[in-house]
Formats: C-alpha cells, structure tokens, sequence
C-alpha cells in the first residue's frame, strides 16, 4: 500500500465549477500537508499549507485536513481554464528544518478546465 | 525570494553514459536542497537532500550521487546511466521558515 493515494484523474470540468481533489494517507505521523500546483513540464508551485485538522481558505482554494480519517482535500471554486494543471498532494512527518522538504508525493490529477 | 538555477532543460543521454545536472540557488543562504524524480504518470520520489555543504543523505538507493561543493550549489551525478534513470528530475531548495520551492526541472531521457 502506497504511503499516499491519490486519484490520477483525469479530470474534467466546465469553467465555473467546483473542483474536488481528494488524497488518504496511511502513516499517522504525517503532520504537514500541502498541495501543489504543476504545469506541464515545470516545477511544482506550492498552493496551501496546512498543519492542523481543519480548513484553511486562501481566494477561490479550500485546503481540509481530517487527521482522525487520513484524508485531505483540495477545492477550487470557480475554476478557471488557467486553472487546468496537475494537482499533487504532498505531506511530511518531519520535525525542524527539513519538515518543508522532506516530502511524500501523491500520484498527482491531472484538471482539465474547459470554456 | 530564492530562485532556483537549473539546467540544462532537456538532456537525452545513451545507456551507460555518464550524468551530472546542476542546480545552483539565489536569494537565499544555508538552505536545505533536495533532488526529487518525477517518472511519467507519477508523483514526485524524493532522491537525495542536504542540509549542508558536503552533507548529503540518500532516501533510496539507487544509481545516482549527490554533492554540495558549495552552500547553493547542488549536484546529481551518475557514472552509468541506466533505461530506469530517465525521468524529471527537480531540484529544491527551502530556507528557515519558507516553504520549498522548485527550479524548472531536467527531462532526462535514456536511450
């Protein structure tokens, strides 16, 4: 079982839309969550961190964490056609200077936003 | 805000050959780095990371070498390249209370 799970899509949506992206995890001791946002053939851009259980809004983005489920969960209101990347979960267990980077990866869904 | 050098974009090398890609790091100083793979269809393996000059721990074993000769100075080395090495290979780089950010990645194809 993949320490990260996480639906490759792909995914299809009409502009204006709610997205969904979802991802599980298997190790309790994950305690940092992000996501990340990649455009076909760049680097990974950071799009929400979040450290507790909760949600945390950041513009049209929800990031929600349930530790008690081992679930994680991205939203995207009004999804635009700029909006159609691949999206990657990412998640650490690390305490002090490498918890940032010392990342396990989602498989990544691929969005696709059409006009 | 750090920036992150990495080149070349796009490398075909023949089997057995052997590699070495830089990344070099500005805007920043005593940043950890970190080597990530990316093989197609899948999500980002994390290779190697270093929290310091010569310091360099491996998170798989594998055919590649890392090294950092200096502070912002990254680099992934391979004496014999095998079909399995090809992938996008991103390098990273954090800083105290910043988040990790990524250079532009190497698509490294082996023939």
């Amino acid at each position: 079982q993949k320490e990260v799970e996480q639906d490759p899509g792909p995914l299809s949506v009409p502009e204006g839309a709610i997205v969904s992206l979802n991802c599980t995890y298997s190790n309790s001791a994950f305690q940092y969550f992000m996501w990340y946002r990649q455009y076909s053939r760049k680097g990974p851009e950071l799009l929400m961190y979040t450290y507790s259980s909760g949600n945390k809004e950041d513009g049209r983005f929800t990031a929600q964490v349930d530790k008690s489920s081992k679930y994680i969960s991205l939203f995207i209101r009004d999804s635009q056609p700029s909006d159609s990347a691949t999206y990657l979960c990412a998640m650490s267990a690390e305490a002090g200077g490498t918890s940032y980077g010392k990342l396990t990866f989602g498989q990544g869904t691929i969005l696709t936003v059409h006009p | 805000s750090q920036t992150i050098h990495q080149w070349p974009a796009t490398l075909v090398q023949p089997v057995g050959s052997p590699l070495s890609l830089e990344c070099t790091v500005e805007g920043t100083s005593n940043p950890n780095l970190y080597w990530y793979r990316q093989a197609a269809g899948r999500g980002l393996q994390l290779l190697f990371y270093s929290v310091g000059i010569g310091q360099i721990s491996s998170e798989v074993p594998q055919n590649l070498s890392a090294s950092r000769p200096q502070d912002r100075q990254f680099i992934l080395s391979s004496k014999k390249l095998l079909l399995s090495d090809s992938g996008f290979y991103l390098c990273a780089s954090d800083a105290a209370n910043e988040k990790l950010f990524f250079g532009s990645g190497t698509q490294l194809s082996v023939l």
